[in-house]
């Protein structure tokens, strides 16, 4: 059964206070692991993919990487709009031309001025 | 690009009643898949459809049904609502099947049951 878990569960932090997310899995055959950010009542927005580890992205003040057992979300300087809930999903193998994506239950972020 | 649209956006049923919601993916993209987002079960995945068959379906009871049309819209129904149904009914879509596809999510419809 593939796993995903997140941590911490809520991060505060201040303007400009740089931190990291976690996401740690356990999942057959990973086929991409997936970011996304959710603001409150409205759907996940896309934000990087990874294959392979040691693969990095980067968008603003977000950074992506993965190993072979988890992925980070860096937040440098974040500012207030940064915060939202952040979704890490894995696509794992199930059967032959069948993969499931698996999400985590998220890291809420609030970051004040 | 047009995103993903769902619709309606928010719905206010009884228990016992049944209800349709449905979901356009982005242009060119014919993989659709729903899932239901509660506080307390997080994002869990309800079913998948690719050209109009249901490809992948998760551990819902039957109540939870899907189909898909030859234009990629897609719509679910859950019959006879129950309290716990309550929930963000969420619709993503793909280009294809490829595992290393990115889902794209639609706005959600919020669901309410009293």
């Amino acid at each position: 059964e593939d796993q995903v878990t997140q941590s911490p569960e809520a991060l505060r932090l201040q303007e400009g206070e740089s931190s990291s997310l976690n996401c740690s899995y356990t999942v057959s055959g990973l086929r991409g692991l997936f970011w996304y950010r959710q603001d409150p009542g409205k759907g996940p927005e896309f934000l990087f993919t990874l294959y392979s580890a040691g693969e990095e992205k980067e968008k603003e003040r977000l950074k992506a990487t993965l190993t072979k057992k988890e992925s980070f979300l860096h937040i440098t300087a974040p500012k207030p709009e940064d915060s939202a809930t952040y979704l890490c999903a894995v696509r794992g193998f199930v059967r032959s031309n069948d993969y499931k994506l698996s999400f985590g239950a998220g890291t809420t972020v609030t970051v004040r001025a | 690009k047009a995103g993903v649209t769902q619709t309606p956006r928010y719905l206010i049923k009884t228990r016992g009643q049944q209800v349709t919601l449905s979901c356009s993916p982005i242009s060119g993209h014919r993989s659709v898949s729903w899932y239901q987002q509660t506080p307390g079960q997080g994002l869990q995945f309800l079913f998948e459809y690719f050209s109009e068959t249901q490809r992948n379906k998760g551990n819902f009871p039957g109540r939870f049904s899907g189909r898909q049309f030859s234009n990629s819209r897609s719509e679910m129904n859950v019959s006879t609502l129950e309290l716990g149904d309550s929930a963000l009914y969420l619709c993503a879509s793909s280009g294809s099947l490829a595992p290393q596809e990115t889902q794209y999510f639609g706005p959600g419809t919020r669901l309410l049951v009293l």
